[in-house]
């Protein structure tokens, strides 16, 4: 069984400030897909990143950038010089391709971030 | 670009009667997934479809049916609703042997059960 864990349950931050989310993930697998999400207020689920467990190179991605670590099992995500529209709950998310096509995903509880001006 | 359209976007039912949701895959798209969103939750998986057969599934009561027609679209039928099932109804599309499988969602149905 898969599971996701994500221990800060909200962060406050000004605008402008660093922001770096936490994941945890446990699977026996050998191959799987990390993915972070973000929700807005408004309640749409909106893909941000991916990762497979092949490849533990870390990025950037204009404000956003991850850092995957297999020997923790972490999957940290941070947002640079963050904005208020960045104010969401962001999901981290574990893909196993246990079947050929329609694989769940699991997802951590959220954390729920919030920049203020 | 196209994204997946899920309707209706708001849904109110009585206790006992019956829903039917429909999600409509971004195009090219041919694997479909369900997922419930309880207030304050995480997404939890319901259900996914590939080429219109039962891929997997996940904690969907006996109560809901799911298929996936010839267009790819898909419905979720929920019937003798109950109080606890008022959420948030995402449907997620993603393209088979796309890289790392990655499923995109729709603006999702809130539902709620009186």
């Amino acid at each position: 069984a898969q599971k996701v864990t994500q221990a800060q349950t909200e962060i406050s931050v000004v605008e402008k400030e660093d922001v770096t989310l936490d994941c945890v993930y446990e699977t026996r697998d050998t191959t799987y897909y990390l993915f972070w999400y973000k929700q807005p207020p408004s309640g749409e689920l909106v893909f941000l990143i991916r990762r497979n467990s092949f490849d533990e190179q870390n990025e950037i991605s204009g404000r956003y950038s991850w850092n995957f670590q297999k020997s923790t099992s972490s999957f940290n995500f941070t947002i640079t010089a963050s904005q208020v529209v960045d104010s969401a709950v962001y999901f981290c998310a574990l893909s196993v391709p246990i079947k050929a096509a329609g694989n769940k995903l699991t997802f951590g509880g959220g954390t729920r971030v919030l920049v203020k001006p | 670009a196209a994204g997946v359209i899920q309707s209706p976007r708001h849904l109110i039912k009585e206790k006992r009667e019956t829903a039917t949701l429909k999600c409509y895959p971004i195009p090219r798209h041919d694997t479909v997934y369900w997922y419930q969103q309880g207030p304050g939750q995480d997404p939890q998986f319901l259900i996914s479809f590939y080429e219109k057969m039962q891929s997997d599934k996940g904690s969907i009561p006996d109560r809901f049916s799911a298929q996936q027609f010839s267009d790819y679209h898909s419905e979720l039928n929920m019937s003798s609703l109950e109080l606890g099932d008022s959420a948030l109804y995402f449907c997620a599309s993603s393209l088979y042997r796309e890289i790392q499988e990655t499923q995109y969602f729709g603006p999702g149905t809130r539902l709620l059960v009186l």
